[in-house]
């Protein structure tokens, strides 16, 4: 089992906001990084420390964290985003990173 | 442009063991961490451990311990991972992904190599 742990599924429409979640006990002290995966692909880093993007990804997507929660937003969502988003952060005794299962993201 | 070129697939048997190359260019390779992540069919990414190429030294996730080992050759800036005594639930794409961060643990992956899908079957 994981120590961070994410929605199975979300779905979203065309063009609106959504908001992916990563809770665990690590994440009220490290940051968690965020990362896209398409089918057939290898996963693809969005957001990571704080709320930094690497270039050439768009200004839509953006992170925050609250306690043990950390936050993916997607900000007028499109359909290429479609796909598997990961979070990823140190685990509780801070040594080793873990990832959470994933969610699957619908663009309707 | 970065590059991390991975090996290609791999069958093998139940108790055998298999060597994964990720082969770097385009970046000082012993200035950035390197990590190993796996992900089995239909499932979700697992992280691994990590391996300094500057010296050598690893970090492994708890359930690796014993069963894996990652080297480095900083002549041809080519990391290495290897699995022993196999298992069927080993059948898995396996990733080399760098650090972020030069010469400091980050611990954010980017880039990815394409991965090496790794099959254990009788």
């Amino acid at each position: 089992s994981s120590e961070l742990t994410q929605d199975p599924a979300v779905s979203v429409a065309l063009g609106q906001t959504v908001r992916i979640t990563c809770q665990g006990d690590s994440l009220r002290t490290y940051y968690a990084s965020w990362y896209q995966q398409k089918p057939g692909q290898a996963p693809v880093l969005v957001i990571y420390d704080k709320n930094n993007r690497p270039s050439g990804i768009p200004d839509r997507f953006s992170g925050s964290s609250s306690g043990d929660t950390a936050s993916l937003t997607i900000t007028g969502a499109q359909a290429e985003d479609e796909a598997d988003y990961y979070c990823n952060s140190r685990d509780s005794s801070g040594n080793h990173l873990v990832f959470g299962g994933g969610t699957k993201l619908t663009v309707l | 442009q970065v590059q991390l070129v991975q090996s290609g697939a791999e069958v093998k048997k139940p108790g055998a063991s298999v060597k994964v190359s990720c082969k770097t260019s385009g970046y000082t390779f012993t200035g950035y961490y390197m990590h190993w992540v796996r992900q089995a069919p239909g499932q979700g990414l697992e992280w691994m451990g990590w391996i300094n190429p500057e010296s050598g030294g690893t970090n492994y996730a708890q359930k690796f311990q014993d069963r894996v080992t990652m080297t480095r050759d900083t002549s041809i800036s080519t990391a290495y991972m290897e699995v022993t005594r196999l298992r069927s639930d080993d059948t898995a794409v396996y990733y080399c992904a760098r650090d972020l961060e030069l010469r400091f643990l980050g611990g954010w992956f980017d880039p990815w190599g394409q991965g090496t899908l790794v099959t254990v079957s009788s």
